[in-house]
This record gives structure tokens, C-alpha cells and sequence, in this order.
């Protein structure tokens, strides 16, 4: 089983409408998560980390759940400008080890 | 800050060649890292380094090198070139608050392709 696992998508969904994505991911001694967005051609950048008592910003919703090792992002009245992939990111453990990168969820949000 | 800075953007080398992409941060982060970007692979860990002076390989680590003179710089070098080694690098950078990790800042990237 791969440590992080994502739904590559695409989602196609239109304007306005309400989508989310799941990752998953194997160890359970991980500590931190965080989701972030790449554009096309660019580099990825953090979105939001994600608290064990979830976390909100504007239309985005970030939820944990450790008992089934999954995290989640909800994205509510989707924009055009919202098409991006969309990468789960966990720390296996503390300190300075390695972030461990899912493979993204491509979103493409249609006019 | 100009944050995580990588040159050059584009590069294109015969097979065999070396050359050395350059990473700069001015975050005083203690944490970077190198990346690498294939279409359907996702992100890939080549090297990583927690410090000046300490290094360690990532995932994909053959035919790259890397060192950490200074806080502040990561170059990866590529003794001799191969096709395979055509994709799009990115280098990060990182602080740990707490012990816990951690923000990673990416550079632009850098897009390589061996002939």
C-alpha cells in the first residue's frame, strides 16, 4: 500500500458547485498534514494545513480523520480559478523528516 | 525575501554532460530539499539536507549529488546526464516549529531535457 493515496481525478465540476477529495495514508504514526495546489507549469504551494479539529478558510474545509487515516478537502462554490491539482502532504514523523507527497487530484472547474 | 530561488529555468544537455542546478533560500531555513516531476509520478525525493554539512538521499537519489556548504544553498549536480533524468526539479526549503513539521516553500523549478 502506498504511503499517500489520492483519486487522480480529473473532476470536472461547474461553477458554484460544492466538490471534495479524499487521501489516505498508511502509517499511523503520522503527525502532520497539509494540503496544497499546483497550477499547470508551476510550483506547489501550501493551501492549508490540516488540524486534528479541522480547519476552515473561505470556502475551504480541511478534515482529519486519524481512526481511518484519512484526510479531506471540501471546496464549496467552486471558481474557475480553483482548476488546479490538489496534493495531500503528510509528516510521517516530527522535526526535519521528509514530507511524504500524494500523486494530487487533478480539479477542473467549467464555466 | 525572495524566497526559494532555482536557476537555471530551462536547460537542454546531450547525454553525458554534467551540470549543476542551483538552489538559493533567504529564509534562514534549516530544511531543503530536491524534487523531482514526471507526468502520472508525482513529486519524487532526490536528496534532502537538514543542515549545513548534512545530507541525506531521498527516494531517487541515483545520479544526483548534492552537498550544504551553507545554510542558505543546495545545488544538485548531474555527473552524466541520461534521458531518463529529463523532468521538471524543484527545490524546497523548510522550517519545524515545535518540532513539528513544517511548511515547505518550493522554488520555480528548473526544466531539464537530455538528449
Amino acid at each position: 500500500r502506498k504511503e499517500v493515496e489520492q483519486d487522480p481525478g480529473p473532476f470536472n465540476v461547474p461553477e458554484g458547485a460544492t466538490v471534495a477529495f479524499n487521501c489516505t495514508y498508511s502509517n499511523s504514526a503520522s503527525q502532520s498534514f497539509f494540503w496544497y495546489r499546483q497550477d499547470c507549469r508551476k510550483e506547489p504551494k501550501l493551501l492549508m494545513s490540516v488540524y486534528s479539529s479541522g480547519n476552515e478558510d473561505g470556502r475551504f474545509t480541511a478534515q482529519l480523520n486519524r481512526a481511518s487515516q484519512y484526510i479531506s478537502l471540501l471546496i464549496r462554490d467552486s471558481k474557475l480559478s480553483d482548476s488546479a491539482t490538489y496534493l495531500c502532504v503528510v509528516n510521517i514523523n516530527s522535526g526535519n523528516t521528509p514530507l511524504v507527497f500524494g500523486k494530487g487530484t487533478r480539479l477542473s472547474v467549467i464555466a | 525575501n525572495a524566497g526559494v530561488t532555482q536557476t537555471p529555468k530551462f536547460q537542454v544537455l546531450k547525454t553525458g554532460q554534467s551540470m549543476t542546478l542551483q538552489c538559493a533560500q533567504d529564509m534562514n531555513h534549516e530544511y531543503m530539499s530536491w524534487y523531482r516531476q514526471d507526468p502520472g509520478m508525482g513529486l519524487r525525493l532526490i536528496h534532502y539536507s537538514v543542515g549545513a554539512g548534512i545530507t541525506d538521499q531521498g527516494e531517487v537519489p541515483n545520479g544526483y549529488n548534492v552537498s550544504r556548504s551553507t545554510t542558505e544553498d543546495f545545488p544538485l549536480r548531474l555527473l552524466s546526464a541520461a534521458p531518463s533524468q529529463t523532468s521538471v526539479y524543484f527545490c524546497a526549503s523548510s522550517y519545524s516549529t515545535s518540532g513539528r513539521a513544517k511548511t515547505q516553500y518550493f522554488g520555480p523549478g528548473t526544466r531539464l531535457l537530455v538528449l
